[in-house]
């Protein structure tokens, strides 16, 4: 089955404590990306990948972390989370071919304290 | 600017009512839309896109250059129509840019 796929889906963790979020996907698509979701403020693009070790900064970059080592994984790191990183976090991929859909993970709850 | 704005937070409509979301874009280039929903407890899932001009699940979309805009309508609403959905613009690549939602409540 198509999917993407992320770890953890809920994590509570306090300031400064290194996490990262995996995301995998089994679609060999060449574009992944993450998104976080805020009420009010909708999906917001974190960092984004087109290939392997190929990666760019989304709209709200700032204390976040990517690689991109290999095509399906594409971790996302948060080396000193803070409060405000408190959010719905979602993984997604997609393949180069413009129109595509973008498949989405189940999503991520982490919890900063 | 590239923007996407859904003016409505919560939409709410009784069962077997029409239901229209609204979405207006900004963008300078070609654009490509979509519409994605997010049901209770599950993941964000494509919907519809304008290039497909499909009908899924009752919904339709009509890309309007002129008015920027890209509504999703359906004529009668059903309960399991209640949901999130984001309209999304494409801008090629892979940059996506979402708006920030409309949670559609129908009541029986």
């Amino acid at each position: 089955e198509a999917q993407v796929t992320q770890n953890p889906r809920y994590l509570i963790t306090v300031t400064g404590k290194k996490l990262t979020v995996t995301c995998s996907q089994n679609m060999n698509h060449e574009y992944m990306s993450w998104y976080r979701q805020d009420p009010g403020l909708g999906l917001r693009q974190i960092y984004y990948s087109m290939n392997v070790e190929v990666t760019d900064k989304g709209d709200v970059p700032e204390g976040y972390k990517v690689s991109r080592k290999e095509k399906r994984n594409f971790p996302l790191i948060l080396e000193s989370p803070s409060p405000n990183q408190t959010s719905l976090y979602f993984c997604a991929s997609r393949s180069s071919n413009s129109g595509n859909t973008i498949y989405f993970g189940e999503g991520s709850w982490l919890t900063v304290v | 600017a590239q923007r996407v704005t859904q003016p409505e937070k919560l939409l709410s409509v009784f069962k077997g009512a029409p239901v229209e979301l609204k979405c207006n874009y900004s963008y300078s280039g070609s654009p490509e839309l979509f519409w994605y929903v997010q049901y209770s407890r599950q993941r964000l899932q494509l919907l519809l896109r304008h290039i497909s001009r499909e009908s899924i699940k009752g919904f339709t979309a009509d890309l309007n250059k002129g008015e920027t805009s890209f509504h999703l309508k359906k004529p009668f609403a059903q309960e399991e129509d209640s949901a999130m959905y984001y309209c999304a613009l494409g801008t090629g690549g892979f940059k996506t840019i979402f708006g920030a939602g409309t949670r559609l409540f129908v009541k029986a």
